[in-house]
């Protein structure tokens, strides 16, 4: 079990620029999210992945933001057009598919994203 | 709506003292309740759980939390505090409807030598 690992750790872009990060989830897990926090907040849920399938999306994930888990493994969020107010840090977490909301979600290390 | 809340924003407790960090919450059906603490620029670490069963759930690095359903309240306990759980802990509720977490504002412990 090498646990979550999510890459880049950190990132630096321009305003407008396009950022892709990548999350490996835990080798057996089915289940994939991704969570925003921003400084003094606790992390908000963007999205999630049973497998390969898209399952929700949260309000607060604009049309600017994708994300993709082909073939159930990896994961990728896409931002395009970067904004300033996209400066926060990108968390992964997964879970196995055993007890539905009693599953504990493991969190990679994050992602920092701050824009210029 | 499924929420938590932590009503401090800081604790500063002496080394060797018991430590307490408050987490109310609001649900609806049965609560899927958690701890995770975050070290500086790292990511969360699972720290406990109540799922059901015993009110006193025990987790990692001798922290517990005791369970109470007619406050509504989940605070995470450790007997004695160390230096190095100096941090930032976040209650969280599993509300979502495809099981996300749902995240107090978090806290942040300080423990004094």
């Amino acid at each position: 079990d090498t646990g979550v690992s999510q890459d880049p750790r950190h990132k630096i872009t321009k305003r407008g620029q396009n950022v892709t990060f990548r999350c490996d989830p835990i080798s057996e897990h089915n289940r994939l999210y991704w969570y925003r926090q921003t400084l003094g907040q606790g992390p908000e849920f963007l999205t999630y992945f049973q497998n390969e399938a898209q399952l929700e999306k949260s309000r607060l994930l604009s049309d600017r933001f994708s994300a993709e888990r082909p073939k159930g493994s990896f994961s990728t969020l896409e931002i395009q057009r970067t904004e300033q107010g996209d400066s926060a840090m990108y968390l992964c977490a997964s879970s196995q598919d055993r007890a539905y909301q009693a599953d504990t979600q493991y969190f990679g290390p994050g992602t920092r994203l701050t824009v210029l | 709506a499924q929420s938590v809340a932590q009503p401090e924003d800081q604790v500063n407790v002496a080394e060797g003292n018991p430590l307490t960090v408050k987490c109310t919450y609001s649900v609806s059906g049965n609560p899927y309740l958690f701890w995770y603490v975050q070290y500086p620029n790292r990511g969360l670490q699972f720290l406990l759980k109540y799922i059901t069963g015993d009110n006193l759930v025990k987790g990692s690095y001798g922290f517990e939390a005791e369970f109470n359903k007619s406050q509504t309240s989940f605070h995470l306990k450790k007997p004695s505090a160390l230096v190095s759980d100096s941090a930032l802990y976040f209650c969280a509720v599993n509300g979502g409807s495809q099981g996300n977490l749902i995240f107090g504002k978090g806290t942040k412990l300080s423990v004094k030598p």
